[in-house]
């Protein structure tokens, strides 16, 4: 069943400008994680942050963790022609079930 | 060296075939996993094993086997192709708490 949902759908800015998606979930959760997909391809892991971190950093990205309000955000700061594609945010809820995915944002940077 | 590996990258047959989807890891994880991304780009786990063990079993069609003769390899078996079996097919890996690897995909089209 789908745990996150990502907010908005679709998303286009120009080349610069920050990107920020958002990401809600149900359950409690062990980690969530983010990965982008670009037309045609596969998944590729971007980041992951746990239950017990708020913020967390890897290059222009920058991943939020709310537990409480049960919801993650993704900025991309100076987004690049490069960096469109659809983003996914996945969890792994508590014990060993596999990652769940909300339904992804696409991004469109224009350049 | 491609981490996760899977073959065909495209498959068009028609319905009522019996078709295999071949997926390999060269990471020495533990865990794979088969996804199923349907046209809205939804991503729904079908399959989950770990060191050859089947762990998870979505409500998936019996229609669909996998096999695990060894912890790198996971394949996928498709009898009695149906229209709506059309999808792309992910395999992936993962190794304890970490981000998933992800295969290139397998786009099937059942005619």
């Amino acid at each position: 069943s789908q745990q996150g949902e990502e907010d908005p759908q679709a998303l286009s800015i120009q080349e610069g400008e920050n990107a920020t998606m958002n990401c809600s979930y149900k359950t409690s959760i062990n980690n969530l994680q983010w990965y982008r997909q670009n037309s045609g391809r596969g998944l590729v892991h971007l980041i992951l942050i746990r239950s017990n971190e708020r913020e967390k950093h890897s290059g222009r990205l920058r991943v939020t963790l709310d537990t409480s309000k049960k919801s993650s955000s993704l900025l991309i700061t100076a987004s690049r022609a490069a960096d469109t594609a659809s983003y996914f945010c996945a969890t792994i809820p508590d014990g060993n079930t596999p990652l769940v995915f909300g339904k992804g944002t696409r991004l469109s940077v224009i350049a | 060296d491609t981490a996760v590996s899977q073959t065909p990258k495209y498959l068009v047959t028609q319905m009522g075939n019996d078709k295999s989807i071949k997926c390999e890891q060269n990471l020495g994880h533990d865990t794979m996993y088969w996804y199923k991304q349907d046209s809205k780009k939804f991503l729904k786990i079908m399959f989950s094993y770990n060191n050859k063990e089947l762990i998870i079993n979505e409500t998936v069609p019996n229609r669909f086997s996998p096999k695990s003769p060894d912890k790198a390899h996971l394949n996928l078996h498709i009898n009695s192709l149906e229209l709506g079996d059309s999808a792309v097919y992910f395999c992936a890996s993962s190794q304890a708490d970490s981000g998933y690897t992800f295969g290139s995909g397998t786009r099937l089209t059942v005619v």
